[in-house]
């Protein structure tokens, strides 16, 4: 069963900054990684799914998959403070339910 | 958009009493799941459900039913409800698909047992 975890708990951007968010996962056979987004306890919002190594971009979110190293990270490019929420990887596990980490609270300043 | 419709939004219950949480949805999708969240654990899956008259267990099911009558609708049944199951509950359906297909959730269920 996959393990996840996400770094940082949580992060503080100003607006316009890059914003980097990172995920750790214990089984790399497996591919389709997703990001999704929660704003204030409401459901999510897939963001990016990336489904090979290397990267992915939708919009001003870009998501970097490296199997080998257990390793997917999305990075938001100009943030907003709409952008303002948790975000969540999800990793595949053996053909499962995807398993989900305790998320990123992101918070854009202005 | 697909559409899951998750009820009720709010529910305060008793310790021991019986709490059966609703989703549906109108997706024709063939999986749906129960997940719960909480501080520092993120999503965990609670129970899951391949297609009507299916239900498989997650990764804590302890304390939970789950039942699949139709291909809409999967609940997620508190026989005895206990504090420690405060929560908020999410349901999510997909597609038959590859490992970690695109889920689609629902706007939760916040449970206080008091």
């Amino acid at each position: 069963q996959q393990k996840v975890q996400q770094s940082p708990e949580s992060l503080t951007v100003s607006e316009g900054a890059m914003a980097s968010l990172n995920c750790t996962f214990s089984d790399g056979t497996s591919n389709n990684f997703r990001w999704y987004r929660q704003h204030s306890a409401k459901g999510l919002e897939v963001l990016v799914s990336i489904f090979s190594d290397g990267e992915k971009e939708e919009g001003r979110f870009t998501a970097h998959l490296n199997r080998a190293n257990l390793h997917v990270s999305l990075h938001i490019r100009e943030p907003q403070p709409s952008d303002s929420a948790v975000y969540l990887c999800a990793v595949p596990n053996n053909n499962n339910a995807p398993r989900f980490g305790a998320g990123t609270k992101l918070s854009v300043k202005p | 958009e697909a559409a899951v419709t998750q009820s009720p939004r709010n529910k305060v219950a008793v310790t021991g009493g019986k709490v059966t949480l609703s989703c549906n949805q109108t997706n024709n999708h063939n999986n749906m799941y129960w997940y719960r969240q909480d501080t520092g654990h993120g999503l965990r899956l609670i129970h899951y459900s391949y297609g009507a008259g299916s239900t498989e267990k997650g990764d804590i099911p302890d304390g939970y039913k789950a039942s699949r009558p139709s291909q809409e609708n999967f609940s997620l049944i508190l026989e005895l409800a206990t504090p420690s199951q405060t929560s908020v509950y999410f349901c999510a359906s997909g597609l038959v698909g590859t490992d970690n297909e695109r889920l689609f959730f629902g706007h939760g269920t916040k449970l206080s047992v008091l």
